[in-house]
């Protein structure tokens, strides 16, 4: 199956300080999301983005589908930012997500 | 929309004991994911439905798990005879047919003792 690598597992920032997560992917995707998961356990939904780049505020995310990677910028980092950050993809006709384990956000005052 | 709701929230079994979780997708939405994540991991795929029909299902869920979708609305993932490595958070997800975006709701932490 495909194999999501998130690069890196940890990262501990000053706030105000900016930052780049790094999904790479083994095979061609239909889908790929980045979602920040909540210290209860709920996956809040950032990008939904197979290809090109969004920007939401803060945050922006850019996927070269051709080179099999993603990116997940966060600018003028807040400690409200801290937590995990997980990449999903999805495999072109595989009907499910296959994620990354994530990287792990620290930011302090 | 209501988002996707999932039923309970914690779940404390002891061992070899039954127990069924339930999901409800977003109105609307004709294919269901369940997943389960274990601590330090991301989410690992366990099976999915579009509408009723059960489409797919991983080498992780064992002759012990069943999940079901009746009338293609809300799902139940059921463990039967409970391991203590079955201890993990159930994470169900949900997505329009004409989007491959999901959506999960808030999980169901399952604790076996």
């Amino acid at each position: 199956g495909i194999q999501v690598e998130q690069s890196p597992p940890d990262l501990i920032l000053q706030e105000g300080a900016n930052s780049t997560l790094r999904c790479n992917f083994s095979d061609s995707v239909n889908n790929l999301q980045w979602f920040h998961q909540n210290p209860w356990g709920q996956l809040i939904n950032l990008f939904y983005i197979p290809s090109g780049t969004k920007q939401n505020g803060r945050l922006s995310a850019t996927t070269v589908a051709t080179e099999r990677y993603s990116l997940l910028y966060i600018s003028s980092s807040q400690t409200t930012d801290s937590g995990v950050y997980f990449c999903a993809v999805e495999a072109t006709n595989a009907g499910k997500s296959t994620f990354g384990d994530g990287t792990t956000l620290t930011v302090k005052p | 929309d209501t988002g996707v709701s999932q039923d309970p929230r914690h779940k404390i079994t002891k061992r070899g004991q039954n127990v069924t979780f339930r999901c409800d997708p977003i109105s609307e939405h004709n294919r269901l994911y369940w997943y389960r994540q274990t601590l330090g991991q991301g989410p690992e795929f366990l099976t999915y439905f579009q509408n009723e029909a059960q489409l797919e299902k991983s080498r992780l869920l064992s002759d012990r798990f069943s999940a079901e979708r009746p009338k293609g609305s809300f799902s139940t993932l059921e463990i039967q005879r409970t391991e203590q490595g079955d201890s993990a958070m159930y994470l169900c997800a949900s997505t329009r047919g004409d989007s491959y975006e999901q959506y999960f709701g808030p999980g169901t932490r399952l604790t076996v003792t």
